[in-house]
């Protein structure tokens, strides 16, 4: 089955630095690669996802990156703000709407 | 328009105890999951139903079981409850997995 591998595990950024996170996964037919925020206390929200089409997407200061040939992919967070600050997760699936297999997580701390 | 619904929010059990997990959602979503969240180990599939009247079996299915009562709603059940199963469940819904705000179950 698959398997998706999230680093690192906590990341510690100053207001207004860029955060990165990047997960691998292993199964080749997986083409369907969103990410997750979770406050505390709250389920996972969907904040971005990318199709195995897509190289880069983007929406305003969040953008995630694919690289299928190495089976990676990253998320990108531009000009963190406090509120940012909250655990990220990605996934993959081998399509939209089917079973998501889970990274292990990102712990992101925004220092003001 | 409420999205996917969990009851209880929080519960504690004696071991052995059995109870049940509820989960609807309004979204008319065809697939229907249940996580448990454990701490570093993020969400690992219990069950998921792609559509009303198919159940099967995630990557941590033992110990539980689930009923799928109609399109809407998607329940969890423990039998006989015991401390491994403490843990935080999720249930989400299709499309892009629209999580509900969970259930924080502890077992004693």
């Amino acid at each position: 089955g698959e398997n998706v591998e999230q680093h690192p595990s906590t990341l510690s950024v100053q207001e207004g630095d860029s955060a990165v996170i990047k997960c691998t996964y292993s199964d080749s037919a997986s083409n369907y690669f969103p990410w997750y925020k979770q406050e505390l206390g709250k389920g996972p929200q969907l904040i971005i996802d990318i199709r195995s089409n897509v190289g880069e997407k983007k929406d305003q200061r969040i953008a995630v990156t694919l690289n299928k040939t190495a089976k990676h992919f990253s998320l990108h967070i531009t000009e963190t703000q406090p509120e940012d600050s909250a655990v990220y997760f990605c996934a993959a699936s081998a399509t939209a709407g089917n079973k998501l297999t889970f990274g292990g997580g990102t712990r992101v701390l925004v220092k003001p | 328009n409420a999205g996917v619904t969990q009851t209880p929010k929080f519960q504690v059990l004696k071991t052995g105890q059995s109870m049940t997990l509820q989960c609807a959602q309004d979204m008319n979503h065809n697939s229907m999951y249940w996580y448990r969240q454990d701490p570093g180990m993020g969400l690992r599939l219990i069950y998921y139903s792609a559509s009303e009247g198919t159940t099967d079996k995630g990557e941590v299915p033992n110990g539980y079981n689930v009923s799928r009562l109609n399109k809407r709603e998607f329940s969890l059940r423990l039998e006989s409850a015991a401390p491994s199963q403490t843990s935080v469940y999720f249930c989400a819904s299709s499309g892009s997995q629209h999580f509900g705000d969970g259930t924080r179950l502890s077992i004693l």
